[in-house]
């Protein structure tokens, strides 16, 4: 079975730009979840999708948003790019229990975003 | 959100010993505690995760250890290998369905 896949894999924009990442899940996976990873604060939760609706969001700011398709595939967009902005941005799937949190979330390899 | 203080930050061993990372969470509230292992380029790896019903899981040489009334947990590494070189996180479910809150991450060496 084919993993996470994540497509640009990297992406080098200006600050003031936007960019859109593109996360396809494992087949059968309807939950995708979003993380910024930086070497100041490590990994951080931005969002979560299930069945195409936000089920969980983190502390970010309002530039940062996404969206779900009905074949699980996610997108998440950043509008006015600053530089703090520059990090890796990891899609992870999962298949989820209902009513369980422990469900094994598959990570993607990420897209290194640079922004100048 | 809860948070997760991860310990320590970065962790020389040689081949053959044993690794130690720990990890302390806030929360009471939940019940499941993963450690994903992230290689360069790669994303991160689920490698061992644990309930708080029990003590100890162990496989292979990757074993957690949780101590509920502390609220800690840790990752023992046996008989640690260089291709055990690796960042390792811990993690603890942080609010409504599958977000996850992770610690600040431990790198890895194992000299050969």
């Amino acid at each position: 079975k084919a993993g996470v896949t994540q497509t640009p894999r990297y992406l080098i924009k200006t600050r003031g730009q936007q960019v859109t990442l593109s996360c396809s899940p494992i087949s059968g996976h309807r939950s995708v979840s979003w993380y910024q990873q930086t070497p100041g604060q490590g990994l951080q939760f931005l969002f979560e999708y299930f069945s195409e609706t936000q089920r969980n969001k983190g502390n970010f700011p309002g530039r940062f948003s996404g969206r779900q398709f009905s074949n699980s595939r996610s997108e998440m967009n950043v509008s006015t790019l600053e530089l703090g902005d520059s990090a890796l941005y990891l899609c992870a799937s999962s298949f989820p229990a209902p009513g369980q949190g422990d469900d094994e979330q598959f990570f993607g390899p990420g897209t290194r975003l640079t922004v100048l | 959100q809860q948070q997760v203080k991860q310990s320590p930050q970065s962790l020389i061993v040689q081949k053959g010993g044993i690794s130690i990372i720990n990890c302390a969470y806030e929360n009471t509230a939940f019940d499941y505690f993963p450690w994903y292992q992230q290689f360069p380029g790669k994303g991160p790896a689920l490698l061992i995760a644990i309930r708080p019903d029990v003590s100890e899981k162990k496989e292979g040489r990757f074993t957690i250890s949780f101590n509920k009334s502390a609220k800690q947990f840790s990752l023992h590494i046996m008989d640690s290998q260089p291709g055990d070189s690796a960042t390792y996180f811990c993690a603890a479910p942080g609010g409504a369905g599958n977000m996850l809150t992770f610690g600040g991450g431990t790198r890895l060496m194992v000299k050969p």
